[in-house]
């Protein structure tokens, strides 16, 4: 799996959009962009994932560049209940070997503030 | 629906014990992985298990096994611990669908060595 670089941390505004980034210049043709957050005493949350679309769902917007090495996940109006850690996380779909398989790094801590 | 399930929610153990911690997936899914995740880490996988088979394992001694039950509950042992397997274990059940595969955590087992 490619590897991720993402801030150690960020802050936003309740209400504002929050926009996270994640760099994955050696990513493969077949690798997409996964997008988990692990809020504080709980198991890490599936948000979003994408190839080279932009992706939109009822939690978040995922918008990767043209050349793939970056993405950015958008959190549209911020709540305090978004303060999490967030994990870029870059791999094949799944299957075979890497059933079951994610690759965490230290992930970015967004802390949500009034 | 409920969630990944697993118990305890924390433990207390000493060194050179052995510990098992058990794990029950979301109904229907047949994948269950386990992680550790030192304190200010993000998570590090383990075991993956699929159908009652060991179809991947990450960088962990012998002393770390686990199995995966019929009804596709699993456990996590693991003997002769060390100060340093102070961790969140997480266990995850993951579904494959749309040709992608979506893994979903449970909240964890602390389990402090002393």
């Amino acid at each position: 799996d490619a590897k991720t670089t993402q801030p150690t941390s960020m802050d936003c505004a309740e209400g504002r959009a929050a926009n996270l980034p994640c760099n994955h210049s050696t990513i493969s043709g077949n690798e997409y962009v996964y997008w988990y957050r692990q809020i504080h005493s709980q198991g890490p949350q599936y948000i979003i994932h994408g190839l080279k679309n932009n992706e939109t769902n009822e939690m978040a917007s995922l918008i990767i560049t043209e050349d793939r090495k970056s993405s950015t996940l958008i959190l549209p109006h911020a709540t305090l209940r978004d303060t999490a850690v967030y994990y870029c996380i870059v791999r094949s779909p799944g299957g075979g070997t890497s059933y079951g398989k994610l690759t965490f790094g230290q992930g970015t801590i967004l802390t949500v503030h009034p | 629906d409920a969630g990944v399930t697993q118990s305890p929610t924390h433990l207390i153990k000493t060194r050179g014990q052995q510990v098992t911690l058990r794990c029950s997936p979301i109904s229907g899914h047949k994948s269950v992985s386990w992680y550790q995740q030192v304190l200010g880490q993000g998570p590090q996988f383990i075991f993956q298990y699929y159908e009652k088979e060991e179809r991947g394992r990450g960088n962990f001694p012998d002393r770390f096994s686990a199995r995966q039950f019929p009804n596709y509950s699993s456990e996590l042992n693991v003997n002769a611990l060390l100060l340093g397997d102070s961790a969140l274990y997480l266990c995850a059940s993951s579904l494959f669908a749309g040709g992608h595969e979506k893994l979903f955590f449970g909240s964890g087992t602390q389990l402090s060595v002393l």
